[in-house]
């Protein structure tokens, strides 16, 4: 069971980015998948969810990204994005995909690092 | 939005000595299926976080069992009954039934 993270970088405030995550080693389409990201400062963030395609597909957002940033999935490339928009400084951070089960992350991957600065 | 908050921040610990962590949710995490989606997860410095323990009280797979999770509704305990040295780094609690919220972390370290 592996994720890879990939697409990270260096982006001005207010300039967009997206992410991408390969999955491999377990059935996806029928996984929930999330993004957390960290940073030195505040920990670990969760930044969304989305359903697998049979259980409705419903994508989650917490409050501090909701409406810039949008979780979208591939389920024929085993692939999982985000799409981050309108970033901030405060975006800065390792973001990890994870595959959900029973209420937390069940597996992680090794994270890609978004740097947001002028 | 559901707040975790964890004591102590920070908890140096002898070799084979117990430690124990706690959390406070700030509101009930007893799920409407009644599940209690509460989760600890380890972070070794450089490494990715793995989970340890999920719904309260299971270990995930390969999870030794010297990490012991109990509680319920608002307040969690971790207890490890004794320290070994690859323990070391950040537990963090993780709540899963509103949304998904984390705590800020506690922080190991061997003395």
């Amino acid at each position: 069971v592996q994720l890879v993270e990939s697409g990270g970088g260096l982006v001005k405030p207010g300039g967009c980015l997206r992410i991408s995550c390969a999955a491999s080693g377990f059935t996806f389409s029928n996984a929930w998948m999330s993004w957390v990201r960290q940073t030195p400062g505040k920990g670990l963030e969760w930044v969304g969810r989305i359903q697998s395609k049979v259980a409705g597909g419903t994508v989650d957002y917490p409050a501090p990204v909701k409406g810039r940033f949008t979780i979208s999935r591939d389920d024929s490339e085993n692939t999982l994005y985000l799409q981050m928009d309108r970033l901030e400084t405060e975006d800065t951070a390792v973001y990890y995909c994870t595959k959900d089960w029973e209420g937390g992350m069940d597996v992680w991957g090794k994270g890609t690092t978004v740097t947001v600065s002028s | 939005d559901v707040v975790m908050t964890q004591s102590p921040l920070s908890l140096t610990v002898t070799l084979g000595q117990p430690a124990s962590i706690s959390c406070r949710s700030s509101q009930s995490l007893v799920s409407s299926d009644g599940n209690t989606y509460f989760n600890w997860f380890h972070q070794r410095p450089g490494q990715s976080p793995r989970r340890l323990i999920y719904k309260v009280s299971t270990r995930a797979s390969g999870v030794p069992d010297r990490f012991i999770g109990s509680g319920s509704g608002t307040d969690f305990t971790l207890k490890i009954s004794r320290v070994e040295a690859e323990d070391v780094g950040v537990y963090y609690c993780m709540q899963g039934t509103h949304g998904y919220s984390f705590g800020q972390g506690t922080k190991l370290e061997i003395k």
